[in-house]
């Protein structure tokens, strides 16, 4: 099946500091890649999507200038926090989809944010 | 976005007895899948069931489907140690809706007792 990896697995920072996290597809091309956020006990709430080539797209109140997105090749899409807050302390996990992402998505392992 | 909700939203049963989790959802979907989460890991995709289909069957799990009422079950028989974990259902939004991304729901936390 199709694998995709997220880097790092799980990241300590001082707040103020900057965190990017990769997320790759490592078998196939994806045209699509989704960037979610999972808080503790909680569901995964989508923060963007990404298209190669092209500007993400955010969802309602997901402040882009805070979560840099750039999807620079069909492989690869990363995900900058900027200024990290404890607030943005969290399990941030994306997914990756061969067409229009209404199907099966592949989802990386993960990666936990502690933000001091 | 809207999100589905599940119940229950915690579940407690003892190895080799089923496991019942429910599913419901709001817009018109395309179709609507199952993951399952173990603590602190990424999403494991369980199976995929389409808006024109009730009902599908992967080895130990048994989804159904029912659009008029918006919801979907997950059924797992004959349940392991090894299936404690968190499950979502996420639904795959229609075509008219302009919307691309999976919409989770609340989860299910099951525990199954050796």
């Amino acid at each position: 099946g199709a694998v995709v990896s997220q880097h790092p697995s799980w990241v300590i920072c001082k707040s103020g500091t900057s965190v990017k996290i990769e997320c790759r597809s490592l078998d196939f091309q994806a045209t699509t890649m989704f960037w979610y956020r999972q808080f503790p006990k909680q569901s995964l709430m989508l923060m963007a999507t990404s298209n190669e080539g092209s500007k993400a797209t955010y969802e309602q109140g997901v402040e882009k200038d805070k979560f840099l997105i750039n999807h620079a090749s069909l492989t690869l899409s990363t995900l900058t926090v900027t200024s990290a807050h404890p607030e943005d302390s969290s399990f941030y996990i994306c997914s990756a989809s061969l067409t229009s992402g209404r199907e099966t998505q592949y989802f990386g392992p993960g990666t936990r944010l502690l933000v001091l | 976005s809207q999100q589905g909700e599940e119940d229950p939203q915690a579940l407690s049963i003892q190895e080799g007895e089923n496991a019942t989790m429910n599913c419901s959802y709001k817009t018109s979907i395309n179709n609507l899948q199952w993951y399952r989460q173990n603590s602190g890991r990424g999403l494991v995709h369980l199976i995929l069931i389409r808006s024109n289909e009730r009902e599908k069957h992967s080895g130990r799990l048994r989804v159904t489907l029912d659009t008029s009422k918006k919801s979907s079950s997950l059924l797992i028989t004959a349940s392991r140690a090894a299936d404690t974990a968190s499950y979502f259902c996420a639904t795959g939004p229609g075509l008219d809706t302009g919307r691309r991304a999976l919409t989770f729901g609340s989860g299910t936390r099951l525990q199954v007792q050796p």
